[in-house]
């Protein structure tokens, strides 16, 4: 079955260590998202890719790094320099294009990973 | 910069009834995506309906409905004859249509609770 695999589930890491979280899809989309969810504030872009070798900021990219090697894979770092980085982490993948009616499709999610840092 | 507003943090409905879940977004573009997601406590996100910007008439699907009113911007959801699994977050998205990046933004989302 087609989707998007992110792990783990749960990560633990201490203050001060640079901590990496997993996203594969194997649906052949050009677009992937890293979303990062707190309670009360929804969900916040914290960078996109929609091609390999490249990506964009969202709005909250400060202590966190990302690169887009291969299509299938878009893994999020969070730095040291993250001040709050306890949370639920999302990814996400889409087809992308820019022709109207081409069916554009929504986002497919992960089940999430949730990170915390004592 | 494109911005979505969900100004109902919390909704409650009947079982069997209706209830109406709002979005506003603003956006100086003209060709778009708006989306609506739900989060059952499962956390896994579901798409539950989606709206193109140039298509006047309301997408629906099953019991689900959206209100979009382009020139207000605004863009309700709809769920009739609410069941008990309904009950989750719910999140309103934009995306732009029209080339170059296309980031997608959401709302901070509405907490809806079914009461049997």
């Amino acid at each position: 079955d087609g989707g998007i695999t992110q792990s783990p589930k749960y990560l633990f890491r201490k203050e001060g260590q640079n901590v990496t979280l997993s996203c594969e899809q194997n649906l052949n989309h050009d677009a992937m998202y890293w979303y990062r969810q707190d309670p009360g504030q929804g969900l916040r872009l914290i960078y996109y890719s929609q091609i390999v070798n490249d990506f964009q900021k969202g709005d909250i990219a400060e202590g966190y790094s990302v690169s887009r090697e291969k299509k299938e894979s878009f893994p999020l770092t969070v730095t040291s320099a993250q001040k709050n980085p306890t949370a639920f982490y999302l990814c996400a993948s889409s087809h992308i294009s820019a022709n109207r009616g081409s069916n554009n499709s929504p986002l497919h999610f992960g089940n999430g990973t949730r990170l915390t840092v004592t | 910069a494109q911005t979505v507003t969900q100004s109902q943090p919390e909704m409650s409905v009947q079982e069997a009834e209706t209830v109406t879940l709002s979005c506003t977004y603003d956006t100086s573009e003209s060709d778009y995506y708006l989306f609506w997601y739900k989060q059952p406590p499962s956390r896994q996100m579901i798409l539950v309906i989606r709206q193109e910007a140039y298509k006047q008439q309301n997408a629906t699907e099953n019991r689900f409905s959206v209100n979009f009113q382009k020139a207000a911007k605004s863009f309700s959801l709809k769920i009739s004859d609410s069941q008990l699994g309904d009950a989750a977050m719910y999140f309103c998205a934009y995306r732009r249509n029209s080339g170059g990046y296309q980031k997608v933004t959401f709302g901070i989302g509405t907490k809806l609770q079914v009461i049997p």
